[in-house]
């Protein structure tokens, strides 16, 4: 089944620390992209990929890091400088940037400890 | 300032009790609205994607209809399983060819009891 899979469904992060979200997709889609989710708030955009090797800044990006080595994955990293990590993180993807439907992944939630 | 505004944000019917969720927006230029289902704890379900002012699009119970000011989202005879949060997100036209990326409502809350 074609899709996109996102892990760990739950982390926990402690004061200091960088931790990294996985997001693949095995759609063949050229566009990946970070959403944050906060309670009352609508998804906030916080990295997009249209393509591999090529990355650009979304609404929320400080704290944040992505790389796009591969057309399958594109992690994010939560890194210290964010300091209210707390959120569910949703990634998405579509056929190519800003033409088409996103589809979105399961989510991780993060919970800082 | 690009916006989009969803009401309500919580909703209550009772199975077989039709209605409609709204979907409002202010944006510079529209390329498309996106409809999509959140379950709790899991990720957005696309539902329906809309491009021009008069077009709708169904699936089972629910029917997407677009204005150039808003779109409904009419749910007819609901079941308990409809209930969700219900999102709205408009890509707007950008300059030069570049992202236009999805402005998201804060969604609606249905709650469908039996």
């Amino acid at each position: 089944d074609g899709g996109i899979t996102q892990s760990p469904k739950y982390l926990f992060r402690k004061e200091g620390q960088n931790v990294t979200l996985s997001c693949e997709q095995n759609l063949n889609h050229d566009a990946m992209y970070w959403y944050r989710q906060d309670p009352g708030q609508g998804l906030r955009l916080i990295y997009y990929s249209q393509i591999v090797n090529d990355f650009q800044k979304g609404d929320i990006a400080e704290g944040y890091s992505v790389s796009r080595e591969k057309k399958e994955s594109f992690p994010l990293t939560v890194t210290s400088a964010q300091k209210n990590p707390t959120a569910f993180y949703l990634c998405a993807s579509s056929i190519v940037a800003g033409e088409e439907t996103q589809y979105f992944g399961p989510g991780t939630r993060l919970l800082v400890l | 300032e690009d916006q989009v505004t969803q009401s309500p944000e919580a909703l209550r019917l009772q199975e077989g009790e039709s209605s409609s969720l709204n979907c409002s927006y202010t944006v510079s230029g529209l390329r498309g609205l996106f409809w999509y289902r959140q379950d709790p704890g899991k990720g957005p379900e696309f539902l329906f994607t809309l491009y021009s002012a008069g077009e709708e699009k169904e699936k089972e119970r629910l029917k997407a209809t677009l204005t150039k000011k808003e779109s409904f989202l009419h749910i007819t005879a609901p079941k308990p399983e409809d209930s969700a949060t219900y999102l709205c997100a408009v890509q707007v036209r950008s300059h030069g060819g570049s992202q236009g990326n999805l402005i998201f409502g804060k969604g609606t809350k249905l709650s469908v009891k039996p």
